[in-house]
């Protein structure tokens, strides 16, 4: 089965330095990822999804991921962080049997400090 | 409005009520879901629907039962809940399950559920 982790629960970093939000995943086919935030007290937000082509994907707000097929891995990244971009970051991928529904990760908590 | 909304925002309930949770997409999407998700562990699909015929039944326990009338609405009805069922659940909606690997799903911004 497909699946994703996401090894840290907290990233600090401060305003202005660049930051990473890391996830791994184990698919058995290609792999189909995408990453969300959520803020307080919302849903979540689609930020980009790698499906192929380009291993750097560009998404919302200035986020974009590496995808590395050798070290199996979907990096989130921004080269410089705003308070405002702190929230609860999940990585996904597509399950590849039934109708590919998403698996999520646990989660990463990003703060952003002034 | 537009995107994915759900109403109410948030609910209190007692473990004998009967209550439901309502979702609406503006997208003119053909796929809805519904998501429970709890602290410290993964979102946990729910349930499925494409076009008004559910898909997907994660093993749900069947105090929650959902109902999609239209493709653009999704209800979750709830009664006889536990204390463990409270968290913050989530509607979706996707374009089109056929769509495959491509599909997006969208969010709304959730319901805070609260069983005393």
């Amino acid at each position: 089965a497909q699946s994703v982790a996401q090894p840290e629960d907290q990233v600090n970093v401060a305003e202005g330095n660049p930051l990473t939000v890391k996830c791994t995943y184990s698919v058995s086919g290609n792999p189909y990822l995408f990453w969300y935030v959520q803020y307080p007290n919302r849903g979540l937000q689609f930020l980009l999804k790698y499906i192929t082509g380009d291993n750097l994907v560009k998404g919302s707000y200035g986020f974009e991921a590496e995808f590395n097929k050798s070290q199996t891995s979907f990096h989130l990244k921004k080269p410089s962080a705003l308070v405002s971009d702190s929230a609860l970051y999940f990585c996904a991928v597509r399950d590849d049997t039934g109708f590919q529904k998403l698996v999520f990760g646990t989660g990463t908590r990003l703060l952003v400090s002034p | 409005e537009t995107g994915v909304t759900q109403t109410p925002r948030h609910l209190v309930m007692g473990m004998t009520n009967k209550k439901s949770l309502k979702c609406e997409q503006h997208l003119g999407h053909n796929a809805m879901y519904w998501y429970k998700q709890s602290a410290k562990k993964p979102l946990e699909l729910m349930f499925v629907y494409s076009l008004e015929e559910r898909v997907e039944n994660n093993s749900v326990p069947s105090r929650f039962s959902p109902e999609c009338p239209n493709s653009s609405h999704l209800f979750l009805h709830l009664h006889t809940l536990q204390p463990e069922d409270s968290a913050l659940y989530l509607c979706a909606s996707s374009q089109d399950l056929l769509a495959g690997f491509t599909d997006t799903q969208y969010f709304g911004p959730g319901t805070r559920l609260t069983v005393l």
